[in-house]
């Protein structure tokens, strides 16, 4: 039984790119969460989304960040035209349900550097 | 608003030494704690929880008491063993969001044999 798998582990990107960032869910989890870890700093939650909605983005800055999760295919969290303070490690987490904190279960993450 | 601090690593051990890893926590009212624990190459796994005030969460050796006197929940194991490598983070569940963790920046802890 896979766990969450988020691709690629390492993206490098120059200043100015778009950055993709993949997401599955354990398989029958219909909910996904984006969280964002800053260098040493805590994670912060960004996006959590179900099938085909976003649920609540109030984490997510406003310009150059979007995240979907559509009927079919993983969880994308797209950063259009990079800057250097987006260099950070990008976690996903799914869950059967919402209502319970401690049913997260989470990716190893993306790590992002911006050149 | 909420916040949780944990002690800065790497912490390096030897092999069945005590384990402390202090966390403490400022928030309103009485939220949930957790221990994360990401092991290389692996996703973050929830490692205990505890929910109420002198609850003590417990799995694989590791224990964490919920102290609300002194908004502490400090994991502790009694005998680490190299394989107990990994990063150890500390979260809050908010009471006002189901889904949402405050976290802690994470500990890195290094057993050597």
């Amino acid at each position: 039984n896979a766990g969450v798998m988020q691709n690629p582990r390492h993206l490098v990107r120059r200043r100015g790119q778009e950055a993709r960032l993949r997401c599955s869910p354990m398989k029958g989890h219909s909910h996904v969460y984006w969280y964002r870890q800053l260098p040493e700093e805590g994670l912060k939650f960004m996006v959590y989304l179900q099938k085909e909605n976003i649920i609540d983005e109030s984490g997510m800055p406003k310009e150059r960040f979007s995240a979907e999760f559509p009927k079919e295919g993983p969880s994308i969290l797209r950063i259009q035209q990079v800057v250097r303070g987006d260099s950070a490690a990008y976690f996903c987490a799914s869950s059967l349900e919402s209502h319970r904190n401690e049913k997260l279960f989470f990716g190893s993450g993306t790590q992002l550097s911006v050149l | 608003g909420d916040s949780v601090t944990q002690m800065e690593g790497p912490v390096t051990l030897s092999e069945e030494a005590f384990l402390t890893i202090n966390c403490t926590y400022t928030a309103t009212g009485y939220p949930s704690l957790f221990w994360y624990v990401q092991y290389p190459g692996e996703g973050l796994q929830l490692l205990l929880k505890a929910t109420k005030a002198d609850d003590k969460g417990s799995n694989k050796g590791f224990e964490a008491t919920y102290r609300k006197e002194t908004t502490s929940f400090h994991l502790e194991k009694g005998s680490v063993q190299v394989s107990d490598s990994a990063v150890y983070f500390c979260a809050l569940g908010r009471q006002d969001s189901n889904y949402q963790l405050i976290w802690g920046a994470g500990t890195k802890l290094i057993i050597k044999p």
